[in-house]
């Protein structure tokens, strides 16, 4: 499986932060969760959520107010938004596919700023 | 929530020698109609993505040297790296997927 990340590297505060993960030499409709993690600079892996084709998302209680993950089976690839961005949003954000995740996204840094 | 914790943060092991990072879970990752631990381990170097190397606790991913074992049950947990090699520095991450999922905060190994 490959996946393949895509979104903008610049959110403003108060903003929306929306990435993609498009997925190859797989499908999103396999048994199979589908799953976010970010990287704030220097610090350690944060799980943000998982979504399966068959069941609802589940999140990270932390970011549960603000983060939706969504999966478009037509075009095989599913996506994260968080909502109400700062700066303690900004991180590397990556894409990846089971709960113990095998396989990742090349990775998207993402910086809040004005 | 299951929170994970590693021990040491950080270690400076000579090379060829062993070393050793410990995880502790808040609550068992046992699951018992199947009898495994889910315990996951990732192998983070320098700006680059991590790597799963170690999943159901003991069992290494393919293409990892078996230099490299994972014990443990419950809710304690260790990775082993029995002798250290240069390409083996790097950040190392504990993860429980048994409930969601939660990381260990990582722990560092670098040459003595």
């Amino acid at each position: 499986v490959q996946l393949r990340q895509s979104g903008p590297g610049l959110v403003k505060p108060s903003g929306t932060l929306s990435l993609t993960c498009a997925v190859s030499d797989g499908s999103v409709i396999s048994n199979n969760l589908w799953t976010w993690v970010r990287q704030a600079p220097g610090k350690g892996l944060e799980w943000i959520g998982e979504i399966h084709h068959n069941k609802s998302a589940s999140y990270n209680p932390s970011l549960r107010r603000r983060v939706t993950i969504s999966m478009d089976k037509s075009n095989n690839r599913f996506s994260v938004t968080l909502t109400s961005v700062t700066a303690a949003d900004t991180a590397v954000y990556y894409c990846g596919r089971g709960r113990a995740l095998r396989d990742w996204g090349q990775g998207t840094l993402v910086t809040v700023s004005s | 929530d299951i929170v994970m914790t590693q021990s040491p943060d950080s270690l400076a092991v000579a090379l060829g020698e062993r070393a050793t990072i410990n995880c502790k879970s808040s609550q068992s990752v046992l699951y018992n109609s199947d009898n495994r631990n889910y315990l996951a381990w990732y192998q983070q170097k320098v700006g680059q993505t991590p790597k799963l190397i170690m999943y159901w606790a003991s069992t290494r991913e393919s293409g990892v040297p078996d230099r490299f074992s994972g014990s443990g049950s419950g809710t304690e947990f260790t990775l082993t790296i029995s002798s250290l090699q240069p390409e083996d520095v790097a950040t190392y991450y504990c993860q429980q997927y048994y409930t969601s999922a939660t990381f260990g905060q990582g722990t560092t190994v670098e040459i003595k």
